[in-house]
């Protein structure tokens, strides 16, 4: 079945460390987003990318880090320079303007 | 530059009454509008999207929305809530303008009472 794969479901960092979220798709999509959802903030745009190797800073990009070597991939490394990452991280990729395809979501904590 | 506003951020119904959640909008170009649910610790799922065609769009799970460009409106609605639409619902807005963003509003939680 077509769709996004995001690892891990869950993982906890201590504070100083980066991490890196997987997100996978197998749909053919040109686009590729990162959001980050907080508990009734909706969901904010990270980078998000349109074409292999080029990607755009979306609305709270500090802190963060994405690639984009493959068409099918768009891993977000979250630094040990974003303040306050503990958060539920959301891809999602599209054709042009239109539907979102999401992935089940990863959830970082720091301890 | 676009906005999206969602009154209400906890609406609660008993089963099989109506569901209305309110979403307002903001757009300098022609918009395209989408609701999505989200189940507990899911990604997100389309529930119906307008793209300019039909004003009343039908999407999946018995939801319907109207967009009323006059109120820059997009509400949600659905005639008889079941326990399986407890959830969150968003509304978004995007704009075919070659940046691909998508604006989403803050959420409402919905809650269905037996």
């Amino acid at each position: 079945d077509g769709g996004i794969t995001q690892s891990p479901k869950y993982l906890f960092r201590k504070e100083g460390q980066n991490v890196t979220l997987s997100c996978e798709q197998n749909l053919n999509h040109d686009a590729m987003y990162w959001y980050r959802q907080d508990p009734g903030q909706g969901l904010r745009l990270i980078y998000y990318s349109q074409i292999v190797n080029d990607f755009q800073k979306g609305d709270i990009a500090e802190g963060y880090s994405v690639s984009r070597e493959k068409k099918e991939s768009f891993p977000l490394t979250v630094t040990s320079a974003q303040k306050n990452p503990t958060a539920f991280y959301l891809c999602a990729s599209s054709i042009e303007a239109g539907e979102l395809f999401f992935g089940e979501g990863s959830r970082l904590t720091v301890l | 530059a676009q906005s999206v506003t969602q009154l209400g951020s906890h609406v609660s119904v008993s089963e099989g009454a109506l569901v209305l959640l309110r979403c307002n909008y903001s757009s300098s170009v022609p918009p395209y509008l989408f609701w999505y649910v989200q189940y507990p610790n899911q990604g997100l799922q389309l529930l119906l999207k307008y793209t300019s065609a039909a004003t009343l769009v039908k999407g999946i799970n018995g939801f319907e929305a109207e967009f009323k460009k006059s109120e820059t409106s997009f509400h949600l609605t659905k005639p008889s809530a079941h326990m399986s639409d407890a959830a969150e619902y968003f509304c978004a807005v995007s704009a075919n303008t070659g940046g691909f963003k998508t604006i989403f509003g803050a959420g409402t939680r919905l809650f269905v009472k037996a």
